[in-house]
């Protein structure tokens, strides 16, 4: 049973391009939740999706960042017109539903943008 | 004032000692607390869930929730070099989201 799956592991984009985050969740995991980790800090909650719905996105920039987890396939953090304050770690989590669950965490995403 | 708030560290123990890791958190609507270890360069890992006040054990290592003083803590018995690692506290809050404190960083020495 394969984990929390995200790619790529590593990501490099220049000053102005678009970054584009994928997560597969677990197998039978509905939910997911994507966090951003600074160097040196803890994870913040960026949004909270499940299929077809964002259900939370109090955590995301207002502009240029944006996420979706579609009927079919991966869910997507998308960052348009990236700039060097968005390099950091971002990690994607999933759980079978809502309740005293933990989450089971992806190996993230390392964005650098040069 | 941050939701949840946990010491940085680093920390620095000797192999076989006992570590303590603490948090506290300011919102007493929320009871379920979450441990996470993350290693270097990788993805935070569940170590223990707890609920409301009292202890849970899961072999070498204590959860314990203290409701009255707002205190989460984390207890490593007999610590191990395997050990060393980033901490994360965190509270489940509303819309099912985890709020995470800092991160303590342990490190064991042999």
């Amino acid at each position: 049973n394969a984990g929390v799956m995200q790619n790529p592991r590593h990501l490099v984009r220049r000053r102005g391009q678009e970054a584009r985050l994928r997560c597969s969740p677990m197998k039978g995991h509905s939910h997911v939740y994507w966090y951003r980790q600074l160097p040196e800090e803890g994870l913040k909650f960026m949004v909270y999706l499940q299929k077809e719905n964002i259900i939370d996105e109090s955590g995301m920039p207002k502009e240029r960042f944006s996420a979706e987890f579609p009927k079919e396939g991966p869910s997507i953090l998308r960052i348009q017109q990236v700039v060097r304050g968005d390099s950091a770690a971002y990690f994607c989590a999933s759980s079978p539903t809502t309740g005293p669950y933990g989450y089971t965490f992806g190996s993230g995403t390392r964005l650098t943008v040069v | 004032q941050k939701e949840v708030e946990q010491d940085p560290g680093p920390l620095s123990v000797p192999e076989g000692a006992i570590v303590s890791l603490n948090c506290t958190y300011s919102n007493s609507a929320f009871q379920y607390f979450m441990w996470y270890r993350q290693y270097s360069r990788k993805g935070p890992e569940l170590l223990m869930y707890t609920y409301s006040s009292g202890n849970k054990e899961d072999g070498r290592f204590t959860a314990q929730v203290d409701k009255s003083s707002k205190y989460i803590s984390l207890f490593i018995r007999d610590s191990q070099p395997s050990d060393s690692a980033t901490y994360l506290c965190s509270q489940k809050g509303g819309y099912n989201k985890l709020i995470f404190g800092a991160g303590t960083r342990l490190a064991v020495h042999p």
